[in-house]
């Protein structure tokens, strides 16, 4: 069974510019978590989804990024524009049960964003 | 507010036993993970462990949970270099909202 897939696996842009990315979870799974990872430092949620509602935005910084999961499966988070600061690693997680919280979950590889 | 802290280095020699240890602050979780990172890789799942219980074995990883000091850590039994990672413990806090540590780079030197 594929695991959580991500795209791109990394991304170069110039601040100011916008970038977007991909989340395919696990088949079957309902919950998907945006979560962000700073150098030397754990993963940290900047937004849930139950189906296609996001049900925890509160971390997401709202100015700039944005999300969607228009059809309850695939995923694309958004930053426009890019900030120096942004610079990190951006994981996809998901989970099978809805509303569960000692449900796994389970980690994408992560695209490595870089922001020059 | 939630906190897990871990120490950030642990160095030992192939066929030693690792302990990597955690200490978290919300008294409400309820299962607390050990996640493992490799390069350029997301975080692996490695086991987990719900808190009404003091110890758990799953081949050669051991997790022991001392609820009253809220302390947590895992033992890699005879260690190898391909368990050269960064380790992460994480608790949920009694929610859906996993709480990481920093993180402890394991080296296994040959």
């Amino acid at each position: 069974e594929a695991g959580v897939v991500q795209s791109p696996r990394y991304k170069i842009i110039e601040k100011k510019q916008p970038v977007a990315f991909w989340c395919n979870p696990i088949s079957g799974h309902n919950t998907l978590y945006w979560y962000r990872q700073n150098l030397g430092q754990g993963p940290e949620l900047l937004i849930r989804y139950e189906n296609e509602e996001a049900v925890d935005d509160s971390q997401l910084p709202k100015d700039r990024f944005s999300a969607e999961r228009l059809k309850g499966v695939d995923s694309t988070l958004k930053i426009q524009p890019a900030e120096l600061g942004d610079s990190a690693v951006y994981l996809c997680a998901s989970s099978l049960i809805l509303g569960a919280s000692t449900d796994t979950q389970y980690f994408g590889p992560g695209t490595r964003l870089t922001v020059l | 507010g939630e906190d897990v802290e871990q120490s950030l280095f642990l160095s030992v020699r192939e066929g030693d036993s690792s302990v990597i240890n955690c200490t978290y602050t919300d008294s409400s979780s309820t299962y607390l993970y050990w996640y493992k990172q490799e390069p350029g890789a997301g975080l692996q799942l490695l086991t987990y462990i719900f808190s009404n219980m003091d110890m758990k074995q799953d081949q050669r990883l051991t997790v022991l949970l001392n609820k009253k000091d809220k302390h947590l850590s895992l033992r890699i039994a005879d260690t190898q270099t391909g368990d050269s990672a960064i380790y992460f413990c994480a608790e949920n806090g009694g929610t859906y909202k996993y709480i990481f540590g920093t993180g402890t780079r394991l080296k296994v030197l040959a």
